[in-house]
Parts: C-alpha cells; sequence; structure tokens
C-alpha cells in the first residue's frame, strides 16, 4: 500500500515570499492532517479535513496560512506571506477515521522542510 | 501544565537494557493513545497504539494509567536500531481527531 506523498521534500524561500505544499494520503482515507514540527518539538496540528470538509483549524494562523482538499483527496498548504518562525518540517498524515471507520490511528508523509531566510 | 508531556532526556542506555519512559497527559477526556517513532530527519512512524488493557508487540509494552494520566512504553532487549525519539500521542476526543503530541524523549542505545 502505498504511504503518504508530500512534496517537495525540501524549499528555502525568503522572508515575506509565499510557499505552497502538495499532499495525497493513502488511498482510501476519509482523514488528512497537516502538522508543522519546529525542531525540537513535537508535531503541531495545524489543520483537519474529513473529506472535503474542515474540521478543525483552530491552530492555524489564518492571516498567513490557507489550506484546501477541494475533492476531498489531494491537499495544499499554503503560506503567504511567509515569517522566519515558519522554518520547520511541514508534515501531512492521513487517517482512515471517517463515517464508517473509528480509528484515530495517524499515518505521515516525509514531509516538507521549509527554510524561511 | 503542558498538554502532554515527556522527558526529552537523552537517555543513554547499553544494548541488551531495558527502558521504560512515561509520558503525561492533563486532559481527563482524553480517549485514544499512541507511540510513535521518529528518526533523525524522518517522518514519525506509528509504533504502537496504547489500549485501556495494555498491549505488547515484541520487545515492546505500552501501559495506560487513566487514573494517574499516564502513558508508558517499555523497551526490552534494546538494540542499537532502537535509537530513535519516541514521541507520545494523545487524542482527546470529540469531533476533532487531531493529535497532541509530546516533545518526544531522544533514546540512545550504546553497544
Amino acid at each position: 500500500e502505498a504511504g503518504v506523498a508530500q512534496s517537495p521534500r525540501y524549499k528555502i524561500i525568503e522572508k515575506r515570499q509565499s510557499v505552497a505544499f502538495w499532499c495525497n494520503p493513502i488511498s482510501g482515507h476519509a482523514t488528512l492532517y497537516w502538522y508543522q514540527q519546529i525542531l525540537g518539538q513535537g508535531p503541531k496540528l495545524l489543520i483537519q479535513f474529513q473529506n472535503n470538509g474542515v474540521v478543525d483549524d483552530s491552530q492555524l494562523p489564518k492571516d498567513r496560512f490557507s489550506a484546501e482538499r477541494l475533492k476531498g483527496v489531494d491537499s495544499t498548504l499554503k503560506i503567504q506571506p511567509a515569517k522566519l518562525e515558519d522554518s520547520a518540517v511541514y508534515l501531512c498524515a492521513s487517517s482512515p477515521n471517517g463515517e464508517f471507520a473509528a480509528t484515530y490511528e495517524q499515518y505521515f508523509g516525509p514531509g516538507t522542510r521549509l527554510t524561511v531566510t | 501544565r503542558k498538554e502532554v508531556e515527556q522527558d526529552p532526556g537523552p537517555f543513554n542506555v547499553p544494548e541488551g537494557a531495558t527502558v521504560a519512559f512515561n509520558c503525561t497527559y492533563s486532559n481527563s477526556a482524553s480517549q485514544s493513545f499512541f507511540w510513535y517513532r521518529q528518526d533523525c530527519r524522518k517522518e514519525p512512524k506509528l509504533l504502537m497504539s496504547v489500549y485501556s488493557s495494555g498491549n505488547e508487540d515484541g520487545r515492546f509494552t505500552a501501559q495506560l494509567n487513566r487514573a494517574s494520566q499516564y502513558i508508558s512504553l517499555l523497551i526490552r532487549d534494546s538494540k542499537l536500531s532502537d535509537s530513535a525519539t519516541y514521541l507520545c500521542a494523545v487524542h482527546s476526543g470529540g469531533g476533532a481527531d487531531g493529535l497532541t503530541f509530546g516533545k518526544g524523549t531522544h533514546l540512545i542505545i550504546q553497544p
């Protein structure tokens, strides 16, 4: 079974520029999550989708971050404009949890390592 | 008090030894608990789900203590390949299913 795919793997941008990350979850997984992991910290949830609807975006800095999952499959996360403190690894995870499954196990993609200079 | 707390370590343990970590959580309504393993510059990988009755997978045993609000991970006969960061994750229930992670415990197995 193919895992969660993410691209790009690495990105370096200057502050105030914009950047977008892409994620394709495990096939059939209804729920998709974006996490931010700063060096030395555990992953922090940014947003959760179930199918194409947002379930939780309470920790997403909405003044600069946006995310969508238009067709309920792959997703993009955008930062505009980027700040130095956005330097982190952005992890996408998926879970089969949804209408017909009640498991909260999440499976992570390889992440995108963002450096803002 | 932070939602999920772990001792960051590092734990330096000789090969073959037994090592245990604890993770405390603050939300008594938390429902599901997990241990993830994260290697340097890699993504977290699910190691074990933690059930109320405890569970064991080979050399790894996870326990849940709801009364004291902590979970534990025990590694027996540790191998060099067990060196990694071990992240504790908690699902608090309700409609939002995102996990709250601790900062992780760094384990170094020494030959």
